[in-house]
């Protein structure tokens, strides 16, 4: 069974930085793109940022470019979001999910921006 | 950037009765190796969304036949043929053919 599972969340100060993981399992991680999917608070879904399976490929929503960076340990079967100069309008769930084979989602990661 | 239009954004249904959600792309969703990743998702409250219809019209494995997904171009439709209770939640469409990826703005499926 597919499960993707993002750890890292919580509650920081703008203009502060933070790391989402996400752990999955079930499938050969080193074979698929990962993508990392937010919806803030009583809105839609935002795509953030995808990364090739062998990690040399990164996309990123505009929104996030040059603030948040996208990686992989495929030895640890493992996916990141390095999230930098963060904002009140980066609140919200992150979600992980593998979008082309198992379209497989983990359960998201609150990340809520305040001072 | 590929915008992606859902109509009706709130659609109140009896059980047991059709339904039908619109999505239109801003532009053509076939990609390089020839598929349309043209995507319908369900996200039911409190949960993250899954995947009901893939490629158009494609049911995504444990998918009940009561969902349908048609179209092609820029116009595409998914079909409810009998509503359940347990539809209830909000439709996205999404486009993964080209970077960014987009979503529509999500149709909210309620009983009435």
């Amino acid at each position: 069974e597919v499960q993707l599972l993002e750890s890292g969340g919580g509650l920081v100060q703008p203009g502060e930085s933070l790391r989402l993981s996400c752990a999955a399992s079930g499938f050969t991680f080193s074979d698929y793109a990962m993508t990392w999917v937010r919806q803030a608070p009583g809105k839609g879904l935002e795509w953030v940022s995808t990364i090739s399976d062998s990690g040399t490929g990164t996309y990123s929503a505009g929104s996030v470019k040059g603030r948040f960076t996208i990686s992989r340990d495929n030895s640890k079967n493992t996916l990141y979001l390095q999230m930098s100069s963060l904002r009140a309008e980066d609140t919200a769930i992150y979600y992980c999910a593998e979008l082309r084979r198992f379209w497989s989602w983990g359960q998201g990661t609150l990340v809520t921006v305040s001072s | 950037d590929i915008v992606m239009t859902q109509t009706p954004l709130s659609s109140p249904v009896t059980l047991g009765q059709p339904a039908s959600i619109s999505c239109r792309s801003s532009q053509g969703l076939v990609h390089s190796d020839g598929n349309p990743y043209l995507s319908w998702l369900l996200q039911r409250p409190g949960q993250p969304p899954r995947l009901l219809i893939y490629k158009i019209s494609d049911r995504f494995s444990g998918v009940p036949d009561r969902f349908s997904g048609s179209g092609a171009g820029t116009e595409f439709t998914l079909k409810i043929s009998r509503v359940e209770a347990e539809d209830v939640g909000v439709y996205y469409c999404m486009q993964s053919t080209q970077f960014p990826y987009t979503f529509g703005q999500g149709t909210k499926l309620e009983i009435k």
